[in-house]
């Protein structure tokens, strides 16, 4: 059972063109919701996160939208670039699990030139 | 210096036989964590331990087993490993700073059993 279910599976954006990646989730006791980037041959590492106590959070050209009537956040990657092509995974805990995470299945970004 | 350490970063194996993959940080933390990456599936956790004496199993934990040997270390291991467990796995600590939580992972090991 899939508890973050994560879109598209792939997506390819031209250079300077907006990346957005949806996921939601099932767990109302979810309160942690971050993204991670991983590059090939690395392991994920974490870009930007963001609490329900907010609708939105920027950091530079990243932007989490969390909707929590719908139960879905997304990742909007602004004026993407070639060096953001990676995999991206969202992610989920709860309070009372610490930092157990339930990741989403991962999007493949490629930023042509 | 990588902070979170794994060794091997690859090992070929055959069915029946007992492998352990090896975690190392320098990072401090009391949070480790082991998980598998297939594609299509994203991370899938196999096993947590918020301190030397806590071991939890996460999500897959059948068919494997972790030791907590100290802070630092934290090992995985696959008594009779299976052609179905080949995959890539990923050791991770973390710690919480403000209401930032980051999970810090490993280079990765690919397994390969035949």
């Amino acid at each position: 059972q899939q508890q973050v279910k994560q879109s598209p599976q792939s997506l390819i954006v031209q250079k300077g063109g907006i990346s957005i990646i949806n996921c939601a989730y099932e767990n109302t006791a979810f309160d942690y919701f971050p993204w991670y980037q991983q590059f090939p041959g690395k392991g994920p590492a974490l870009l930007i996160a963001i609490r329900p106590d907010v609708s939105e959070k920027k950091e530079g050209r990243f932007t989490i939208s969390f909707n929590k009537s719908a139960k879905q956040f997304s990742l909007h990657i602004m004026d993407s670039q070639p060096g953001d092509s990676a995999t991206y995974f969202c992610a989920a805990s709860k309070e009372t699990s610490g930092s157990r995470l339930t990741f989403g299945e991962g999007t493949q970004l490629t930023v042509n030139p | 210096d990588a902070d979170v350490t794994q060794t091997p970063r690859n090992r070929i194996t055959k069915t029946g036989k007992r492998i352990m993959l090896e975690c190392s940080q320098t990072k401090g933390h009391d949070r480790m964590y082991w998980y598998r990456q297939d594609p299509g599936l994203g991370l899938q956790l196999i096993y947590y331990s918020f301190d030397v004496k806590d071991i939890n199993k996460g999500e897959i934990s059948d068919g494997y087993s972790v030791s907590r040997q100290a802070q630092a270390k934290f090992s995985l291991s696959l008594e009779s490993a299976i052609p179905n467990q080949t995959a890539l796995y990923f050791c991770a600590t973390s710690v919480t700073s403000g209401d930032t939580d980051t999970q810090y992972f490993g280079p990765g090991t690919r397994l390969t059993v035949l």
